[in-house]
């Protein structure tokens, strides 16, 4: 089945440590994103991805990094520069790039990253 | 800027209709969007609406849009407990790429 596979479900972190949050799509979606969502708000932009080799800079991006190296991967290094990490980090995908009609993003089922 | 407002919470009876609305503020959006999310999961894609739309259905759902006011509204029929969620609301904003504002989401909780 086509989709969005995130891991792991549930991540810890020490002070001091980065860790990665893997995302991959089968969908061939061109465009990938990564939010973050704290309880009682909606979803934030963090990064953006339109095409491979290119990324963007979202609303919250300070002590995050992303790559692409690849169409179907987009993963999330939450660095030690995220003073305040834990939340529930959701990946999502959608078709094209552009503002050609309807495109719909879709989501992974999420990470839950809390600090030890 | 761009913003989009729903109610936090709506508790609402099995068998009975729920409507969760929603507000935002920007007048070029495309596109609006309802996702549903359980807990622990991600998002998924309920219904959407293009901005030339004043309303479409889609089995027990139905969204009416009020470009006017900038309001919109989702529209559960015969609502079962498997309907309790969180229920977010978002418009596709302007600008070069596939931008999504999203609400702070409805927590709807369905009771016998």
């Amino acid at each position: 089945d086509g989709g969005i596979t995130q891991s792991p479900k549930y991540l810890f972190r020490k002070e001091g440590q980065n860790v990665t949050l893997s995302c991959e799509q089968n969908l061939n979606h061109d465009a990938m994103y990564w939010y973050r969502q704290d309880p009682g708000q909606g979803l934030r932009l963090i990064y953006y991805s339109q095409i491979v080799n290119d990324f963007q800079k979202g609303d919250i991006a300070e002590g995050y990094s992303v790559s692409r190296e690849k169409k179907e991967s987009f993963p999330l290094t939450v660095t030690s520069a995220q003073k305040n990490p834990t939340a529930f980090y959701l990946c999502a995908s959608s078709d094209g790039h552009t503002l050609r009609g309807n495109q719909p993003q879709h989501f992974g089922d999420g990470t839950r990253l809390s600090i030890l | 800027g761009e913003d989009v407002e729903q109610s936090l919470f709506l508790s609402v009876r099995e068998g009975d209709s729920s409507v969760i609305n929603c507000t935002y503020t920007d007048s070029s959006s495309t596109y609006l969007y309802w996702y549903k999310q359980e807990p622990g999961a991600g998002l998924q894609l309920l219904t959407y609406i293009f901005s030339n739309m004043d309303m479409k259905q889609d089995q027990r759902l139905t969204v009416l849009l009020n470009k006017k006011d900038k309001h919109l509204s989702l529209r559960i029929a015969d609502t079962q407990t498997g309907d309790s969620a969180i229920y977010f609301c978002a418009e596709r904003g302007s600008g070069g790429y596939n931008k999504l504002i999203f609400g702070a989401g409805t927590r709807l909780a369905v009771h016998p």
